[in-house]
């Protein structure tokens, strides 16, 4: 699977647009880019997922240039709930002859201040 | 509410004790996922399994075991528990598909002392 890296942490302030960009240099080309999101003593959620140029649901958008090897996740107008941890996954749940593997790194702490 | 629940919520355990950690899932998702998450290591996924009987080692596998019976079910065994596997274990389920997403029990805390 790609490895990715994304920073360690970032602060913003309520009503902020936050842009967490994610580095997947070695992406292949069967895979998808899926963020998920975490708070203190919860399991992830899942956000967000795309494969190439823009995707925009109700909480995020996610961008994705044309040779893939980066994304950035967008979060319009953040408030204090949106603290959490951010992770980025970079890989297909369907890996031909080698089974489903979703593997996590160790995401992008934000931290959102009035 | 349809999901993943996981059990014991926390559980104190001793050393050398045997300890099964339980998920059942009710969405019918073929793909299931054991992860212990430790602070300054993210998640880091134990076991895994894509279908009912069968399953697969992820990247800490060792001291721990898994069996997929049904394709609700998904146990981990830690068969002589040591201090190391204090963590907090996430059970997590989803479709076979591509981009399919993950969904994520609510964790279990475990203590090995």
């Amino acid at each position: 699977l790609a490895k990715t890296t994304q920073p360690i942490s970032m602060d913003s302030y309520e009503g902020q647009e936050v842009n967490i960009t994610c580095s997947h240099n070695n992406i292949a080309t069967n895979d998808y880019i899926t963020w998920y999101q975490q708070f203190p003593s919860q399991g992830p959620r899942f956000i967000i997922q795309g494969y190439k140029t823009k995707v925009t649901n109700e909480v995020a958008s996610l961008f994705i240039p044309a040779d893939r090897k980066s994304s950035t996740l967008s979060l319009p107008r953040v408030s204090l709930s949106d603290t959490a941890v951010y992770y980025c996954l970079v890989g297909d749940l369907i890996l031909t002859g080698g089974g489903n593997k979703l593997t996590f790194g160790t995401g992008t702490q934000l931290k959102v201040e009035l | 509410i349809a999901g993943i629940t996981q059990a014991p919520t926390s559980q104190i355990l001793a050393a050398g004790r045997r300890m099964t950690l339980r998920c059942t899932q009710d969405m019918r998702h073929n793909a299931m996922y054991w992860y212990r998450q430790d602070l300054g290591l993210g998640l880091r996924l134990i076991h895994y399994s894509n279908t009912a009987g069968t399953t697969g080692k992820g990247e800490v596998p060792d001291g721990y075991s898994v069996s997929r019976a049904n394709t609700d079910d998904f146990p981990l065994t830690l068969a002589s528990a040591v201090p190391s596997q204090t963590s907090v274990y996430f059970c997590a389920s989803s479709d076979s598909g591509r981009g399919s997403e993950a969904f994520f029990g609510q964790g279990t805390r475990l203590t090995v002392v």
